[in-house]
């Protein structure tokens, strides 16, 4: 199995542009999480999806922030329009229900100048 | 709500000698799981070690291994005959097995490997 594919895996825009980040979770995982890591306040969960579907989106910082499942081998976070402090590396992960070990992928840095 | 606390935010130890990661965590559930994950420069999270809580044995993979204490909710991870590859930033997580499928990090501990 390749793992959980992120693209791209570095990114630099400029404050203002759309940004979109993708994620390909493992085949036959039923959840998938988007995380952001900073310095200042390391790991943080943004969204997970179960089977597609939005459940937690409590930890999505503004509305200039959204993310998408359109199908079980696809999700995008976007960030509409996009600001300097929003730099950090975005990770997606997956999950099986059973089992309860989460797979990350490599990420992507983003880089908002 | 779920919480995991390291306290040892830096931690060095010289090559071939053993350390252990001190990790405490605290939920109400009774069914839930506990990980080690570890993240070298190249930032790739990769998952070290897991532990089931109903399971009384504790968990062990090659040079890693753990010391579960259920009841004072602890979970260090020893890391045996450390090997400058072990260089990382080690994070300690935990989840429940319930409608809660989030999971919760630890700050982390940086851990240098040292020639």
């Amino acid at each position: 199995d390749a793992g959980v594919i992120q693209s791209p895996r570095h990114e630099v825009t400029e404050m203002g542009q759309e940004v979109t980040l993708r994620c390909k979770p493992i085949s036959g995982h039923d959840y998938l999480f988007w995380y952001r890591q900073t310095m200042m306040r390391g790991l943080e969960l943004l969204i997970y999806f179960n089977n597609n579907v939005p459940i937690d989106d409590s930890g999505m910082p503004e509305d200039r922030f959204s993310a998408k499942m359109p199908n079980a081998s696809f999700s995008t976070l976007k960030i509409q329009p996009s600001e300097p402090r929003d730099s950090a590396v975005y990770f997606c992960a997956s999950r099986m229900t059973s089992g309860g070990r989460e797979f990350f992928g490599p990420g992507t840095r983003l880089t908002v100048l | 709500a779920q919480t995991v606390t390291q306290s040892q935010p830096e931690m060095s130890v010289q090559e071939a000698e053993t350390v252990t990661l001190s990790c405490t965590y605290d939920t109400s559930e009774s069914n839930y799981y506990l990980f080690w994950y570890k993240q070298p420069p190249s930032r790739q999270m990769i998952l070290v070690i897991r532990q089931e809580a109903y399971k009384q044995q504790n968990a062990t993979e090659n040079r890693f291994s753990v010391n579960f204490q259920k009841a004072a909710k602890s979970f260090s991870l020893k890391i045996s005959d450390s090997q400058l590859g072990d260089t990382a930033m080690y994070f300690c997580a935990s989840y429940s097995g319930g409608s809660n499928y989030k999971l919760t990090f630890g700050k982390g501990t940086l851990l240098t490997v040292n020639p």
